[in-house]
């Protein structure tokens, strides 16, 4: 099946410093997603990414998709306390029916 | 739109009893997803279907396990006999199809003793 690699697995930053995650895929992807999911929460999702090298913004999130579709990042700008949780990248898999496979996640603590 | 329904939110049971989880999903969409999170494994699918239809249970760990979807409108996954290590949030999600974005309902912590 796909396999997707998120890095890194843990971050701690202190509120106001950027944050960056990384997924990583050996073949390449059709689109990918992200979601986001708060402590004691549900993943909600963020958005879905398809065409090559496209980038995409949310008031501080950025989201990029590699020229190769094969990685993908998202960024957050000056890092606030409500970020606070785990973002997972989701890929799809091959099959007749295709569905997605997420990410480990990455866990994100905001240091007051 | 009321989203994604799960039932209970929370289910405290002892070892070998069965449970059984409920998901409503959103009215309209065609495919519901059965997921397991834990520390360790972070988040698994268990099962898909795609018009009530279950379409990949290689995630289902065991034969414990089997989920149901009568109709558009209802899925269960049931444990039985339950065990420790099955103590975990289990996520029901739907979506318009199996490769579109999901909707997560706000999941049941299961805590098998």
């Amino acid at each position: 099946g796909q396999q997707v690699m998120q890095i890194p697995q843990y971050q701690h930053v202190q509120e106001g410093e950027d944050f960056t995650t990384y997924c990583n895929s050996s073949t390449t992807l059709s689109n990918i997603q992200w979601y986001k999911q708060r402590p004691g929460g549900h993943p909600v999702f963020l958005i879905q990414l398809v065409k090559s090298g496209e980038v995409k913004k949310q008031k501080r999130l950025t989201f990029q998709f590699g020229e190769a579709k094969k990685n993908s990042s998202l960024h957050i700008t000056a890092t606030q306390t409500t970020d606070v949780g785990t973002y997972f990248c989701a890929v799809p898999t091959s099959g007749g029916y295709q569905k997605v496979t997420f990410g480990i996640g990455t866990k994100l603590q905001v240091i007051p | 739109d009321a989203g994604v329904i799960q039932s209970p939110r929370h289910e405290v049971t002892e070892m070998g009893q069965e449970v059984t989880l409920r998901c409503k999903p959103i009215s309209g969409h065609n495919s519901l997803f059965w997921y397991r999170q834990t520390m360790m494994r972070g988040l698994e699918l268990l099962i898909y279907f795609n018009n009530n239809v279950p379409i990949d249970d290689s995630g289902m760990p065991e034969d414990r396990f089997s989920a149901k979807m009568p109709n558009a409108s209802f899925s269960t996954l049931k444990i039985q006999p339950s065990e420790p290590r099955d103590s975990a949030v289990y996520f029901c999600a739907s979506s318009w199809a199996s490769e579109y974005e999901q909707y997560f309902g706000p999941g049941t912590r299961l805590t098998v003793t």
